[in-house]
This record gives structure tokens, C-alpha cells and sequence, in this order.
């Protein structure tokens, strides 16, 4: 079956730590996006691409960064310079340009906490 | 720019049904519906591409004033399955194709 897998489902970064968030799909999807959620806030947009090679930032992209070496994956890392990163990442995908009846396919989660 | 949810919470009993909004401030080219269960993937539901447009999924429907830029989710006769938090995701004329923005969700509870 086709679809979008995030690991780790759980992690944890002590202080000044870089760490990487995996974003793999199998649906042949031209876009990927990076979502952080936090509660009562909805889903804001960290980075987007939406072909190999190309990314854009998003709302909030300070403190993250991102690449897109491979149509199948877009790692998130999440850098010392991101001051609050505790909250949970969501990743997606869609085709593009979007079609009538596509939305978009989201990741499980990767809950990330600061210790 | 962030779509406007109302309302925020809704509790209901089986069997009622309830409406959710989904206000913008900018001119809409598609509006998607999602539902997220606690902790959980936000699942698609459906995407609304025109004014007027009306689309129904088991006994969720959903409309798209193009004019008044807003949407409304309708669950009819709901089910305990419906419990989650549901968002709506914007596209709007002038942004960069594909990307939605989203909603900060309304939480509905059914209980039995």
C-alpha cells in the first residue's frame, strides 16, 4: 500500500542539539510539506517543495531546514537555532499541481520533546 | 491570512448534527476539509474547487461561497466516530499553487 511514513514516531533533544526528522513516501507525490502543530494552533507551515531539488519556506522556517535530494523524501532538521521546538511534525504530500479530487496525505507524527 | 474556525469546541449526542465555518480574508481557489483523531494523522475528507460547489461524503457534506469566502462542513445524524478535531485548509488566488493554509480547528465530541 502506498503512503508516508515519519520516524521516529517519539524524540527527544537535549539543548543545543541538531536533529533529523524522516519524511518517506511512496505515492509518487511531486510536493512534499513540513507542518509543526502545536495545540490550539493548527497546522503551520515550516517548508514546502514541489520538485527535487527545490524547496521554499514556509510561515515559520526559522530555526529549521530542509532538503529534497530525492522525490521520495524530505528530511526535516530541526537546528540549535529553533528556540521552542517542543510540538508535534507533521508530514505531507499531494501531486502538482493539485488535482480536482486530491488532498493532501499526511505522515503519522514525529513528536519531538526538549530535555 | 490564517482561515477563521467556528465555533472552536462542540460536544453533541448521537444522532445530532452540527455545523463547522471556515472563514478567509482573501479570495479562495479551493477549500479542503480534514479530520484528526488525538495524536493521529489528519485524514482528507474532501476539497471544494468552485463557488457553490456542494460535496457529501457518507453523511458529511460540505459548501463553498466563493463569493463570501467561507466554507461549511455539515455532519448530519453524527456518530461516535466522528469525534476529532476537523480543520480546513485554504488555497488562495495569488499564493503559491498547492499550498493550504490552515484553519486552528474546531474539536468535536460526540458522546453516546
Amino acid at each position: 500500500d502506498g503512503g508516508i511514513t515519519q520516524s521516529p514516531k517519539y524524540l527527544f533533544r537535549k539543548e543545543g542539539q541538531n536533529v533529523t526528522l524522516s519524511c518517506e513516501q511512496n505515492l509518487n507525490h511531486d510536493a512534499m510539506y513540513w507542518y509543526r502543530q502545536d495545540p490550539g494552533q493548527g497546522l503551520r507551515l515550516i517548508y514546502y517543495s514541489q520538485i527535487v531539488n527545490d524547496f521554499q519556506k514556509g510561515d515559520i522556517a526559522e530555526g529549521y531546514s530542509v532538503s529534497r535530494e530525492k522525490k521520495e523524501s524530505f528530511p526535516l532538521t530541526v537546528t540549535s537555532a529553533q528556540k521552542n521546538p517542543t510540538a508535534f511534525y507533521l508530514c505531507a504530500s499531494s501531486p502538482h499541481p493539485p488535482g480536482r479530487n486530491h488532498g493532501y496525505t499526511f505522515g503519522s507524527g514525529t513528536r519531538l520533546t526538549v530535555v | 491570512q490564517q482561515p477563521v474556525q467556528s465555533p472552536q469546541a462542540v460536544i453533541l449526542r448521537e444522532g445530532e448534527d452540527a455545523v463547522i465555518n471556515c472563514s478567509s480574508s482573501k479570495a479562495l481557489y479551493s477549500v479542503h476539509w480534514y479530520r484528526q483523531k488525538h495524536g493521529e494523522a489528519p485524514i482528507f475528507l474532501m476539497i471544494l474547487l468552485k463557488g457553490g460547489e456542494q460535496k457529501g461524503h457518507d453523511k458529511i457534506s460540505a459548501s463553498f461561497n466563493e463569493k463570501k469566502q467561507q466554507s461549511s462542513l455539515y455532519l448530519t445524524a453524527s456518530q461516535l466516530s466522528y469525534s476529532g478535531t476537523y480543520f480546513c485548509g485554504t488555497e488562495n488566488y495569488g499564493g503559491s499553487q498547492g499550498n493550504l493554509i490552515f484553519g486552528k480547528g474546531t474539536k468535536l465530541s460526540v458522546k453516546p
